[in-house]
């Protein structure tokens, strides 16, 4: 099977801008979760998708938002970019939502903001 | 809430060395923990789980963790290190259908 892919892999955007990111899980994967992870706050939880629906949410801004797709695919947006959202985005799915199920993580896509 | 953490920042060990790579939780009910990896330019892989049951839990690459529920810890470690498992470690913990929350992570150099 195919892992998550995550794209693009690179970005480079300047502040004011906007920006989405997509995330293809593992085939046959419903839940798909995005983190931004920076050398200060570390892994930090964004959103959680499972069947199109939210089901988990982190502390960011409304200017980060999300959406998961029928087929599973996912994007999330930034509006208004900062240059603190410079950073590793990952995203991860997982069979189904929440409880013991692991979550396979894409290579990630990295952001710098100018 | 529940919290994760990693009290080390890194952890140093010599080659054919066993290691040890810490980690304490805090939940309100019982906890799924798990053990990623991160190589450089990489995105995590999962190496191990406790869901319930025994509490030594052997994952990949000769791995194992673990669970003691009196301490709340969930250790990792190996009989034997290698220089190729230099590598950022994260230990995570979830309780119930909750966000899965990951600890800051811990370096571990492994030396020839």
């Amino acid at each position: 099977k195919a892992g998550v892919t995550q794209t693009p892999r690179y970005l480079i955007k300047t502040r004011g801008q906007q920006v989405t990111l997509s995330c293809s899980p593992i085939s046959g994967h419903r839940s798909v979760s995005w983190y931004q992870q920076t050398p200060g706050q570390g892994l930090q939880f964004l959103f959680e998708y499972f069947s199109e629906t939210q089901r988990n949410k982190g502390n960011f801004p409304g200017r980060f938002s999300g959406r998961q797709f029928s087929n599973s695919r996912s994007e999330m947006n930034v509006s208004t970019l900062e240059l603190g959202d410079s950073a590793l985005y990952l995203c991860a799915s997982s069979l189904v939502s929440g409880s013991y199920n692991e979550q396979f993580f894409g290579p990630g896509t990295r952001l710098t903001v100018l | 809430a529940q919290s994760v953490a990693q009290p080390e920042d890194q952890v140093n060990v010599a080659e054919g060395n066993p290691l040890t790579v810490k980690c304490t939780y805090s939940v309100s009910g019982n906890p799924y923990l798990f053990w990623y990896v991160q190589y450089p330019n990489r995105g995590l892989q999962f190496l191990l789980k406790y869901i319930t049951g025994d509490n030594l839990v052997k994952g990949s690459y000769g791995f194992e963790a673990e669970f003691n529920k009196s301490q709340t810890s969930f250790h990792l470690k190996k009989p034997s290190a290698l220089v190729s498992d230099s590598a950022l470690y994260f230990c995570a913990v979830r309780e119930g259908f909750q966000k899965l929350v990951f600890g800051t992570g811990t370096r571990l150099l492994v030396s020839p």
